[in-house]
């Protein structure tokens, strides 16, 4: 079965940084692009980032490139979002998901809340 | 691509047949997802380029469409399904979603 399960969420200043991780089992890692979906609360979902199978390729919605870093350890079975310089319009429940590109988000994880507030 | 869904919200009962829209702002030949949503939960994958019905999903929910315009249909309405749904198109970054459809029990 596959299971990913997010961590890393929590409350934030405005300016600051905060990294989230994914755990992923019950498939290769390795054989699969990843994803990082947003959705604010009471709102809709919003797509992050992608990464390819060896993080060789990686892309981002305007609103955080360069801001944000999408990264991998595919032996550790892990998925990455290095948040920085985080604003107020940043909180959301920020979910990671399997991605194909024939089929899109395959799967998603239970979601991890980020809360950017002074 | 911009992704407009309606109707946003939608009330129906046990056993009817329920339609919603998704238009591109272009064509997105099928590239296009549909998902359900409960509150408080991840969503959930349904359709995949336009009209593949995902493995498990229920024969009930069905897609059409090509280009800009597309449907989701669920042709009797169950008490599971009353949830918000989304699209999505993925020919092209940035990956973009409508913004949903409610569909509530009238």
């Amino acid at each position: 079965e596959v299971q990913l399960v997010e961590s890393g969420g929590g409350l934030v200043q405005p300016g600051g940084s905060l990294r989230l991780s994914c755990a992923a089992s019950g498939f290769t890692l390795s054989s699969y692009w990843m994803s990082w979906v947003r959705q604010a609360l009471g709102k809709g979902l919003e797509w992050v980032a992608n990464i390819k199978e060896d993080g060789s390729e990686k892309h981002y919605v305007d609103s955080v490139k360069g801001r944000f870093t999408i990264s991998r350890d595919n032996a550790k079975n892990s998925l990455y979002l290095q948040m920085n310089s985080l604003r107020a319009e940043d909180t959301a429940i920020y979910y990671c998901a399997r991605y194909s590109g024939e089929s899109s988000f395959l799967n998603w994880g239970q979601g991890t809340l980020v809360t950017v507030s002074s | 691509i911009q992704m407009t869904q309606s109707p946003s919200t939608l009330s129906a009962s046990v056993g009817d047949r329920v339609t919603i829209t998704c238009r591109a702002s272009q064509s997105i030949s099928s590239w296009l997802a549909w998902y359900q949503q409960k509150p408080g939960k991840a969503p959930q994958f349904l359709i995949y380029k336009a009209s593949s019905l995902q493995s498990g999903v229920p024969s009930r929910f069905s897609g059409s469409g090509s280009g800009t315009e597309f449907t989701l249909t669920i042709s009797s309405l169950q008490p599971d399904d009353f949830a918000t749904y989304y699209c999505h198109q993925y020919i092209s970054y940035p990956i973009t979603f409508g913004g949903g459809t409610k569909v509530e029990i009238k």
